[in-house]
């Protein structure tokens, strides 16, 4: 296993647009986590799965985020609607149940334009 | 409030010498305790984690971290930098019952003169 793989890595759209960026998690990794970094930032957590069961989303920047894990494996991130604010890296990070370090991945550069 | 300081933003040393970054963490109880590093457009990579036991960790790359308890510290410390130690440092907690969630700090990034 190579680790968590994220995609895109860059991603470059016009404000209003719909975005969806796709998290492959450690195969056998039960916890899935979605956060935000923007610039001169630490990352800000936004939601985690517990195989497919969302468990907190309360975090989710507003309602035009939303995230899936539809079968307990990978995961999808979508933002409908666009604007500049949502310009930053998101990145996907996963753990074998609870108790344990999670690993990220490189992460999905956002740029909105 | 939960919370995660690190106070130093920016950070120079040169190559050999030694490094120390601070983390002060606010926490109800005491969290668990992890230091990740970041190479400029990168995710994170792990360099160290503290559950329990020796408060005193070692990590990869030659790093190691000491846990103090009352002071909710976990500064991170390497003796000897290596040029290729220039990244961005973040201190991170999680709950000890579960690390669902991490918070992390606003990082410090650390610059190496050769």
């Amino acid at each position: 296993d190579t680790g968590v793989s994220q995609d895109p890595r860059h991603k470059i759209t016009k404000r209003g647009q719909n975005v969806t960026f796709r998290c492959d998690p450690i195969s056998e990794h039960n916890r899935l986590y979605w956060y935000r970094q923007t610039l001169g930032q630490g990352p800000e957590f936004l939601t985690y799965f517990q195989n497919e069961a969302q468990l907190e989303k309360s975090r989710l920047l507003s309602d035009r985020f939303s995230a899936e894990r539809p079968k307990g494996s990978f995961s999808t991130l979508e933002i409908q609607r666009t604007e500049q604010g949502d310009s930053a890296m998101y990145l996907c990070a996963s753990s074998l149940g609870g108790g344990a370090e999670a690993f990220f991945g490189q992460g999905t550069r956002l740029t909105v334009v | 409030a939960q919370s995660v300081t690190q106070p130093d933003i920016h950070i120079t040393v040169s190559e050999g010498a030694s490094l120390e970054l601070r983390c002060n963490y606010s926490y109800g109880a005491t969290p668990y305790l992890f230091w990740y590093v970041q190479s400029p457009g990168q995710g994170l990579q792990l360099l160290l984690k503290y559950f329990s036991g020796d408060t005193l960790v070692q990590g990869i790359k030659g790093f190691e971290a000491e846990f103090k308890r009352s002071q909710s510290s976990f500064n991170l410390r390497k003796p000897s930098v290596h040029w290729s130690d220039a990244a961005e440092y973040f201190c991170a907690v999680g709950h000890p019952s579960g690390t669902y969630k991490y918070i992390f700090g606003t990082g410090t990034r650390l610059k190496v003169l050769a």
